[in-house]
């Protein structure tokens, strides 16, 4: 069974540092690129980045380049975002989708709040 | 960026009845291997977004066959015939074909 698990949680102050885990189980992770996407409180869904397979390339939406890096171990099976110089707009639940354009299996997501 | 223009925002509709539900995209979502990657997701209350369709048409695993998919290009539509109770929640269209991905705003699916 495919399962796909964020952690790392939590509030932090603006213009802090923060990084999301995403553990992957039930397939080869390493066959698979993966998606970050976020969801402000009573917002819509926002894809964020993607890192392709064997981390030969990353692409990041506009609204985080700069800030956020993805990044992946596949000996651990573990997909990471690294967020920087955090904003109260950064504020939303953070999934982790499978495979690049096809958003197949999903993550429970994990709440970020940024706020002072 | 690719737009996905999804209407209506909001449905209210008996248990039994059929919805349709429409994604405009700003340019064709066809892709350079021929596929078009076009998803339809149901966000259940308090989940996480679960994919039911992918490249337009195509149902995924346990997704009960009320659920159809058709469109092309830049025209794609979600129908759910004979609407249960279960299927409440917010649907969302996805590209997946030209980066940015994005995704339309959502249409709130309520049950009378």
């Amino acid at each position: 069974e495919v399962q796909l698990v964020e952690s790392g949680e939590g509030l932090v102050q603006p213009g802090s540092s923060m990084k999301l885990s995403c553990v992957a189980s039930g397939f080869t992770f390493s066959n698979y690129g993966m998606n970050w996407i976020r969801q402000a409180p009573k917002k819509g869904l926002e894809w964020i980045a993607l890192i392709y397979y064997d981390s030969s390339s990353k692409y990041y939406a506009d609204s985080v380049k700069g800030r956020f890096t993805i990044s992946r171990d596949n000996s651990k099976n573990t997909l990471y975002l690294e967020m920087n110089s955090l904003r109260s707009e950064d504020t939303a639940m953070y999934y982790c989708a499978r495979s690049g354009g096809l958003f197949d299996y999903w993550g429970q997501g994990v709440m970020v709040t940024v706020s002072s | 960026d690719v737009v996905m223009t999804q209407t209506p925002p909001s449905l209210s509709v008996a248990i039994g009845q059929s919805v349709s539900i429409s994604c405009k995209s700003s340019q064709s979502l066809v892709a350079s291997d021929k596929n078009t990657y076009l998803n339809w997701l149901l966000q259940s209350p308090g989940r996480s977004p679960k994919r039911l369709i992918y490249q337009v048409s195509k149902l995924d695993s346990g997704v009960p066959d009320r659920f159809s998919g058709s469109g092309s290009e830049k025209d794609f539509t979600l129908k759910i015939s004979r609407v249960e109770a279960e299927d409440l929640g917010v649907y969302y269209c996805l590209q997946g074909t030209h980066l940015p991905f994005t995704f339309g705003s959502g249409t709130k699916l309520e049950i009378k």
